[in-house]
């Protein structure tokens, strides 16, 4: 079945630890996004790739890298930098090429800090 | 700039009762779509809905419907005779084309619905 995978479902870090979320998907999208959920304040996108090898940063990306290598893969990485990272984020693609796109999303990754 | 604004933070409703949740929109462009997606307990959001700026036809989907008023630039969606299933947090978006030409989605802060049985 087509979709979007993401894992870990869970996932625990110590402080000063990058750590690195998992995205695949098999749609043959050529745009990925990220997104961080937090209670309240709805989705906000950190960034965001249009074609593989070049990726823009959203509204939150400080703190956050990535890397757009293959069209399938689009990684997250939570660097130290980020100081609040606790919180559910959300992978999702789509075409991008059209306005009338839906996104699909991947089941998420719960990041908390210990 | 884009805004999706869901003042409803969270909603309770008894099971068989009508919910409406409510999504106003900012936008400067002409052309855009609206989105609605259920994110249930499980955490993957799902499409339910899209509309397009040109079209303020009301839609009707099983127990689901949607109100688009430009005028008012609103969105709403209405659950007739809600179910413990519908229990989940909705999420209202806006797309556009940015100005390289891909689409750009805003999200709402979502509404969390609990349907008690």
């Amino acid at each position: 079945d087509g979709g979007i995978t993401q894992s870990p479902k869970y996932l625990f870090r110590k402080e000063g630890q990058n750590v690195t979320l998992s995205c695949e998907q098999n749609l043959n999208h050529d745009a990925m996004y990220w997104y961080r959920q937090d209670p309240g304040q709805g989705l906000r996108l950190i960034y965001y790739s249009q074609i593989v090898n070049d990726f823009q940063k959203g509204d939150i990306a400080e703190g956050y890298s990535v890397s757009r290598e293959k069209k399938e893969s689009f990684p997250l990485t939570v660097t130290s930098a980020q100081k609040n990272p606790t919180a559910f984020y959300l992978c999702a693609s789509s075409t991008g090429k059209w306005t009338n796109e839906k996104l699909f999303f991947g089941s998420g990754t719960q990041l908390s800090v210990l | 700039a884009q805004k999706v604004t869901q003042a409803q933070t969270e909603i309770s409703v008894v099971e068989k009762e009508d919910v409406t949740l409510d999504c106003v929109y900012e936008t400067r462009d002409t052309t855009y779509y609206l989105f609605w997606y259920k994110q249930p307990p499980s955490g993957e959001l799902v499409f339910l809905i899209r509309r397009n700026s040109f079209d303020e036809q009301n839609e009707i989907s099983g127990r689901y419907s949607w109100n688009f008023q430009k005028s008012t630039s609103s969105f709403n969606f209405t659950i007739t005779a809600s179910q413990v299933v519908d229990s989940a947090v909705y999420f209202c978006a806006l797309s556009e084309m940015n100005s390289g030409g891909y689409q750009k989605v805003t999200f709402g802060t979502g509404t969390k619905l609990q349907v008690i049985p």
